[in-house]
């Protein structure tokens, strides 16, 4: 059982490119999110999915766009890569119902815009 | 904006000693979760508090829920090397069901 894989685990970009982080899940579970991790920032919400076909903004959302055409997957796009979206990025998923906050994340996808 | 504050931002530990850290609250939260950060890797659950005023243990470790729901608490006791990493409080507020994170508690080896 893998749980939630990243890929890639580093990635380095010029400013303007554009990329995607993919993220599978195999718990069959309902919600998926992205989050960022900044130096002192904690965890922040970029986006967030309850279903497939069903997206949502986080708390951060602006140059990131996400789909969900199945449950099992939840690719971040960054269309145009900026130096301020240098991060360190987390896919996380859990059911829905009893559980329903408890996470289960990602190794992480380390990201250097140049 | 982030609504958690955790405190404090860092602390060295001693292998043996008690270590504590809380997390306060601008507004009521419905359930607090404790997760903890090892280098390269992704955030794991440890402890998750649902009612207030609840004592939660797993091994070492012991966290509270506490009883006004805007603050928890997470002790680590007889504290090894291992413990060391980055420990995050979250919770979804009342007031909506998306996850918060704070800023985390990262925790070192004294030199």
């Amino acid at each position: 059982n893998a749980g939630v894989t990243q890929t890639p685990k580093f990635q380095v970009l010029k400013t303007g490119q554009s990329m995607t982080l993919q993220c599978a899940q195999d718990m069959n579970h309902e919600y998926m999110s992205w989050y960022r991790q900044d130096p002192g920032m904690g965890l922040r919400l970029i986006h967030y999915s309850v279903g497939a076909g069903i997206t949502d903004q986080g708390e951060v959302p602006n140059g990131y766009n996400v789909s969900r055409s199945t449950t099992e997957d939840f690719p971040l796009r960054l269309l145009s890569a900026a130096p301020s979206q240098t991060s360190v990025y987390f896919c996380a998923s859990s059911p829905s119902g009893p559980g329903a906050n408890v996470l289960t994340f990602g190794a992480g996808s380390r990201l250097t815009v140049l | 904006g982030q609504q958690l504050n955790q405190s404090p931002q860092s602390m060295f530990i001693q292998e043996g000693e008690d270590v504590s850290m809380n997390c306060t609250s601008s507004s009521i939260f419905n359930t607090w979760l404790w997760y903890k950060q090892d280098p390269g890797e992704g955030p794991v659950l440890l402890i998750a508090l649902y009612k207030a005023g609840e004592l939660t243990s797993n091994g070492r470790l012991t966290a509270q829920f506490g009883i006004t729901r805007k603050d928890s608490f997470l002790n680590i006791s007889a504290s090894i090397p291992s413990d060391v990493g980055i420990y995050f409080c979250a919770g979804p507020p009342a007031a909506g069901n998306k996850l918060t994170f704070g800023g985390g508690t990262r925790v070192l080896v004294k030199p």
